[in-house]
């Protein structure tokens, strides 16, 4: 069963505090990872789209890279302003069929 | 650009009455909408995908005469919550793609989100 699994569920951190965030996944035939971050009461933002496993993508303190089973979005030096909900999703395609499946999200909080 | 927008972004309606969201890309045209329930600190449960010009393809275990779907333009879905009940209060969300065809796509943008209460 195709499955996307966050962690940890929270996580705190001090202000320059870097840290990572986990998405494992098992799916079939995955066609991309994506990274959203979601503020409370808002719709998902889109962070980073990768591909395939090895490839890395940047923006400013945060960067993302996937392995054939995971990927990680690295928080260099986080801000206040980082905390939010951080969430990945995993589309996967069987035949004809396309699916993108959610993680539950990892909450993030940054204090200064 | 890939901006979507949502309109309303709060509503509040007694119960039996019915409810319509609209979401808009507003520089871009989306062949295909996405429409998503989220609960509290829970993820996006994906409701339906809008296909433009066609019927829209419901998740399994989503009333689709319950909510009605039509996506009658490129740049323009609307999801009717028809004879609303408290349970259906929730945050109700809406994505396209901006590059992808018609059963395809890749990264989604969302809209603000709508939040719904039915009292």
């Amino acid at each position: 069963e195709d499955q996307v699994t966050q962690s940890p569920e929270a996580l705190r951190l001090q202000e320059g505090e870097s840290s990572s965030l986990n998405c494992s996944y098992t799916v079939s035939g995955l066609r991309g990872l994506f990274w959203y971050r979601q503020d409370p009461g808002k719709g998902p933002e889109f962070l980073f789209t990768l591909y395939s496993a090895g490839e890395e993508k940047e923006k400013e303190r945060l960067k993302a890279t996937l392995t054939k089973k995971e990927s990680f979005l690295h928080i260099t030096a986080p801000k206040p302003e980082d905390s939010a909900t951080y969430l990945c999703a995993a589309l996967s395609e069987a035949g004809n069929n396309r699916k993108l499946i959610w993680g539950l999200g990892t909450s993030l909080a940054v204090n200064p | 650009g890939a901006v979507v927008s949502q309109h309303p972004s709060r509503v509040i309606c007694k119960s039996g009455t019915s409810v319509k969201i609209e979401c808009r890309s507003l520089d871009f045209q989306a062949t295909t909408m996405f429409w998503y329930r989220q609960f509290p600190k829970q993820s996006l449960m994906l409701m339906a995908t809008s296909n433009e010009g066609s019927k829209a393809t419901y998740e399994q275990g989503v009333e689709k005469d319950k909510f009605l779907i039509n996506h009658a333009s490129l740049t323009l879905s609307t999801l009717t919550v028809t004879s609303a009940h408290p349970e259906d209060s929730s945050f109700y969300i809406c994505s396209a793609d901006p590059r992808g065809k018609r059963g395809s796509y890749n990264e989604q943008f969302f809209g603000p989100g709508t939040r719904l209460t039915v009292l």
